[in-house]
């Protein structure tokens, strides 16, 4: 069935550092892939998303490219902020645009 | 943005007892919601799949009489765990599919 594997938290970065959470996926078909942010006390927000392959999903400054030939979805940022801290996880679709298959999530902690 | 609600919160319940969650889309219409369950440090794992004036459609290895699923509105499902025992003990997130697919908070239930 569907997976996906995310790399193990808690990434520990000073403000303004360059991250990289890891991202791999096994799905039958062509999924789409997802990030989502979980804030503190609060639900998950889509932060991007890339329904084919090479493209590259964006925003707020966070990017990740749907690498087929790698099953990869890597997420990065050029410079992290304290506000940037919060659960992140790495998701896929094959069943049509409602169900969703989610990583096990990867915590940011992001100091001063 | 899109926001859903899940109260309670929180929830101390006795084993034996039943004890109902809902989770409603709070400016939008929602026709499907869904129901995850996420133990400590693990993914979220899609429980069911709700939908307005239908029957819910359960996972594999999710029992239907212990979680029932209600979805009587376009603005709110509930989830009624049934006869509760230390091990339903967990956090529950809904989601309500509108453009995309929008989280409520959770609900951590703890069955003593």
């Amino acid at each position: 069935g569907d997976s996906v594997t995310q790399m193990e938290g808690p990434v520990t970065l000073s403000e303004e550092a360059f991250l990289t959470i890891n991202c791999t996926y096994t799905a039958t078909g062509y999924p789409s892939l997802f990030w989502y942010v979980q804030y503190p006390g609060e639900g998950l927000q889509l932060l991007l998303k890339a329904t084919k392959a090479d493209d590259k999903g964006s925003n707020k400054g966070f990017e990740a490219t749907y690498r087929k030939e790698t099953t990869s979805f890597h997420l990065e940022k050029g410079s992290v902020q304290v506000s940037d801290s919060a659960v992140y996880f790495c998701a896929l679709n094959t069943r049509g645009y409602s169900t969703l298959t989610f990583g096990k999530g990867t915590m940011l902690l992001v100091s001063p | 943005g899109a926001v859903v609600s899940q109260h309670p919160s929180w929830v101390i319940c006795k084993s034996g007892t039943s004890v109902k969650i809902e989770c409603r889309s709070l400016d939008f219409q929602a026709t499907t919601m869904f129901w995850y369950r996420q133990f400590p440090k693990q993914s979220l794992m899609l429980m069911a799949t709700s939908n307005e004036g239908s029957k819910a459609t359960y996972e594999q290895g999710v029992e239907k009489d212990k979680f029932l699923i209600n979805h009587a509105s376009l603005t709110l499902s509930t989830l009624t765990v049934t006869s509760a025992h230390p091990e339903d003990s967990s956090f529950y997130i809904c989601s309500a599919r509108g453009y995309e697919q929008y989280f409520g908070p959770g609900t951590r239930l703890t069955v003593t």
